[in-house]
Order: C-alpha cells, then sequence, then structure tokens
C-alpha cells in the first residue's frame, strides 16, 4: 500500500511552458485534493475533487487544470507557467462517508517542488 | 470565511519537557480538526484527527484536544524529544457544503538535546 505518490518531485520549467503534475492513490479513496505550499503562507487549495469525472475550484485554481477520469489519478495541468507558479505541490487524498460516520482524515503525498525561471 | 490560527510560530524546549502548541479557527461549525507534522521538505504526516463530537484524541506522547464552541485545540507534546523537531499544522474541516480543509500556517518546534 503506497498510499499517496506524486511525480515529478523536483522540476525546472521556463517561463511559458507546462506541464503535468501526477497523482496516484491506492487506498481507493473518493476525494481528491491539489494544494500549493508558498514560505510562510500555509497551504492553499488548488482544486479538488469527490469522484471521477468531477472537479472543482478551490481558493487558487487560476493558471491551473484538472482531470480525475479514475478513482486513483487525479493529475495537475499548468499552462502558460509563471513565477508566481513556483511553489511546492501536494496532492492528498480522503475518504469521505457522508450521511453517517464521517472520517475525511487527508492523506498526503511527498510533494514536487517547482521552480518557474 | 474560516480562519486558523496557530501561536506561537516558532517554539523551541530543551528535550523532555512537556509543551503545548494552540490552534485557534473562527468558525465552530467544523467536522473535523487535523493534526499534522511536516518534516523540512517533506509532505505532511497526519498525527491526530478528532471529530467534532469528540474531545480529545490520543496517540503516544501526542494528546490533542478540542473545544469548538471556543475555536480552540492544543496539541501536548509530552516528553519532547529532538526527533520531534518539525513543523506542525492544525487543519480544520468547515460544514456549510465545502469540503476543504483550512490550514494554519504552523509552528516550528525546536527541541534541543
Amino acid at each position: 500500500n503506497a498510499g499517496v505518490t506524486q511525480t515529478p518531485k523536483f522540476r525546472i520549467l521556463k517561463i511559458g511552458q507546462s506541464m503535468t503534475l501526477q497523482c496516484t492513490q491506492d487506498m481507493n479513496h473518493n476525494y481528491m485534493y491539489w494544494y500549493r505550499q508558498d514560505p510562510g503562507m500555509g497551504l492553499k487549495l488548488i482544486y479538488y475533487s469527490v469522484g471521477a469525472g468531477i472537479t472543482d475550484k478551490g481558493e487558487v485554481p487560476n493558471g491551473y487544470n484538472v482531470s480525475r477520469s479514475t478513482t486513483e489519478d487525479f493529475p495537475l495541468r499548468l499552462e502558460l507557467a509563471a513565477p508566481s507558479q513556483t511553489s511546492v505541490y501536494f496532492c492528498a487524498s480522503s475518504y469521505w462517508l457522508a450521511g453517517g460516520i464521517l472520517y475525511n482524515e487527508q492523506f498526503f503525498g511527498p510533494g514536487t517542488r517547482l521552480t518557474v525561471l | 470565511k474560516q480562519e486558523v490560527t496557530q501561536i506561537p510560530a516558532a517554539l523551541s524546549v530543551p528535550e523532555g519537557e512537556n509543551l503545548v502548541l494552540n490552534c485557534s479557527f473562527t468558525d465552530s461549525a467544523i467536522y473535523n480538526l487535523q493534526w499534522f507534522r511536516q518534516d523540512p521538505g517533506k509532505g505532511l504526516t497526519s498525527l491526530l484527527l478528532i471529530q467534532s463530537s469528540q474531545r480529545e484524541q490520543t496517540s503516544g506522547r501526542l494528546n490533542a484536544s478540542l473545544d469548538k464552541s471556543s475555536g480552540r485545540s492544543t496539541l501536548y507534546i509530552a516528553a519532547s524529544q529532538p526527533g520531534d523537531s518539525a513543523t506542525y499544522l492544525c487543519a480544520v474541516l468547515t460544514q456549510g457544503g465545502s469540503e476543504k480543509l483550512v490550514f494554519g500556517k504552523g509552528t516550528k518546534l525546536t527541541v534541543n538535546p
């Protein structure tokens, strides 16, 4: 059981380039999330998904896109990278059981350190 | 809008000391509160999850309490060790149709040998 895995671990992009950050979980969690963490700013939610085919914006979605074609995978796409997107990106997942006992303990991946120059 | 504050931002203690980290939140309508640990350059490790109906949770030397009505939680670490040095983050899951965690900025703990 690997939990939440992310690739790549590090990446340097030039301004205007695009890339996809990969995230996979093997816990059969229905909810998945993308956060970015900037020094001294805490974690901010970019996008989240409540199940395959369903995604929604978080607090800071501009410049990013997501898709959720399977339960396991939740890739984050950066189009036209900008220096403001230099950050550490974390993927997380949780199991949400509404209407009964709530779990929703979030489990995080190791992160991707992205630098845009 | 939910806001989470952690005080102090940094804390340095000698090994063996018992310590308390504080977390406060502005909206008491929460599903749960989660404490995480983050080591430098690493991801977040979940330490304790307290549901809104619970008052505390314990795991080993860690004890987390929740006072929902006053919007406060504390993380108590007993007999601190240098290996406890890390940043501790508090996050709340707020009711109201938004299934999102709101994080504090963390407390950086240093335990000196």
